[in-house]
């Protein structure tokens, strides 16, 4: 019940393209969404978040849809550009507690 | 303002020898989290401290892990001794007190490599 599954693990997407990268949970406590963005040897950042209360936040050219009742959120990267290239993260946490990861997804952008 | 600051980077030990890592976290910070990030994984809380105080330690392996943060700043994590499965990155994250959200900010991470 603790777990964030996330899907794909690995993504190939050509430059100008929509990525989207899913994730699913299970504890209906959780009651904060945040993706992190991760290139190699650094530490993870923070890309957007979004609370259970709304349905969508966009931030320039990343989204985060959130469907409550199905328990699923993604991200989606609209015109995706080689820079995009990095490890993507879903995270859940609840109140102050601890955040939960998904496993990853490896994006790459092909120029 | 500065970020979350690790060090060292990089460590190679052979198994069975002890090693630590340090964490020096943002300003102000009141929250400091060490967390074991394996390869192709997800980063795992290892332990959370509020203050100077552990407010999660339930995924640290106590019989050869063990984390302080003297004075509710700086940390550091120790494991002795080190196993092969301890390879990781091990990362320090730091989070304002009393965030509107569970933002948490993270260092670069130590890689540690053990042989």
């Amino acid at each position: 019940q603790q777990q964030v599954k996330q899907s794909p693990q690995s993504l190939i997407v050509q430059k100008g393209g929509i990525s989207i990268i899913n994730c699913a949970y299970e504890n209906t406590a959780f009651d904060y969404f945040p993706w992190y963005q991760q290139f190699p040897g650094k530490g993870p950042a923070l890309l957007i978040a979004i609370r259970p209360d709304v349905s969508e936040k966009k931030e320039g050219r990343f989204t985060i849809s959130f469907n409550k009742s199905a328990k699923q959120f993604s991200l989606h990267i609209m015109d995706s550009q080689p820079g995009d290239s990095a490890t993507y993260f879903c995270a859940a946490s609840w109140g102050a507690q601890k955040l939960v990861f998904g496993q990853g997804t490896r994006l790459t952008i092909n120029p | 303002e500065a970020g979350v600051a690790q060090s060292p980077r990089y460590k190679i030990i052979e198994k069975r020898q002890s090693v630590a890592f340090w964490c020096n976290p943002i300003s102000g910070h009141a929250t400091l989290y060490w967390y074991q990030q394996i390869l192709g994984q997800g980063p795992k809380l290892l332990i959370q401290f509020q203050n100077n105080g552990v407010v999660d330690d339930s995924q640290l392996p106590k019989d050869r892990f063990s984390a302080e943060r003297l004075k509710g700043v700086d940390s550091t994590l120790k494991i002795q001794p080190a196993k092969l499965e301890d390879s990781a990155v091990y990362l320090c994250a730091s989070s304002p007190p009393r965030g509107t959200y569970n933002e948490q900010f993270f260092g670069p991470g130590t890689r540690l490599t053990v042989l």
